[in-house]
């Protein structure tokens, strides 16, 4: 049992490349959420999956796109990176009880 | 004003001590609450979540006060191990939206 998986755990992009973040989770849980973490910022919702064929915006969206693939991933796009989108990203996966993935350490130079 | 909020801290405690932490929140229909603890460049990991009459686990117990519209975390004799970042989370009803306050920091030395 993994819980939540995500890749890749780090990665460096230029500005104005694109990017997929990956998430999966095994546990069979509806809701889903990304989330950055910035430095005395705490955990800032970007997006969330409330089920299967949703997806809704959350405090931060903008500069990314998501893509809710079925009931076990969760994706992150990056269309055009920005050096203010240099953070650490989580996904999320919760039912009664939420589990986080390791995280990804994105640089945008 | 943020859905969540939190004092950041940081909380300096001697080992031993008991320490409480308080968030609020701002949606009076919010339907879950939950303490993370989050060390240092890891991810958030769920230590309680936190029940209508209160619950406890261990040297941790959580409160929710609907009226007043916050939950608190109260730790009884610190350890070393305790220090970390604890953040509270909100789920609002209907949208199945999970918000986290920025976490107060916690500070346990010998």
């Amino acid at each position: 049992n993994a819980g939540v998986t995500q890749t890749p755990k780090f990665q460096v992009l230029k500005t104005g490349q694109s990017m997929t973040l990956q998430c999966a989770q095994d546990m069979n849980h509806n809701s889903m959420y990304w989330y950055r973490q910035d430095p005395g910022m705490g955990l800032r919702l970007i997006y969330y999956s409330a089920s299967e064929g949703t997806t809704d915006k959350g405090e931060v969206p903008n500069g990314y796109n998501v893509s809710r693939l079925n009931k076990r991933e969760f994706s992150l796009r990056l269309e055009s990176a920005a050096p203010s989108q240099t953070s650490v990203y989580f996904c999320a996966s919760i039912e009664e009880r939420g589990f986080f993935g390791p995280g990804t350490r994105l640089t945008v130079l | 004003r943020k859905e969540v909020e939190q004092d950041p801290g940081p909380f300096n405690v001697p080992e031993g001590a008991t320490v409480a932490f308080n968030c609020t929140y701002s949606n009076s229909a919010s339907q879950s609450f939950f303490w993370y603890r989050q060390d240092c460049r890891k991810e958030p990991k769920l230590l309680m979540s936190v029940y209508s009459s209160g619950n406890e686990d261990g040297r941790f117990t959580a409160q929710l006060n609907r009226a007043s519209q916050y939950i608190s975390l109260l730790i009884r004799d610190s350890k070393l191990s305790d220090s970390a970042t604890y953040l509270c989370a909100v789920v609002f009803t209907g949208f199945q939206k999970l918000v986290f306050g920025t976490g107060t920091r916690l500070l346990v030395s010998p």
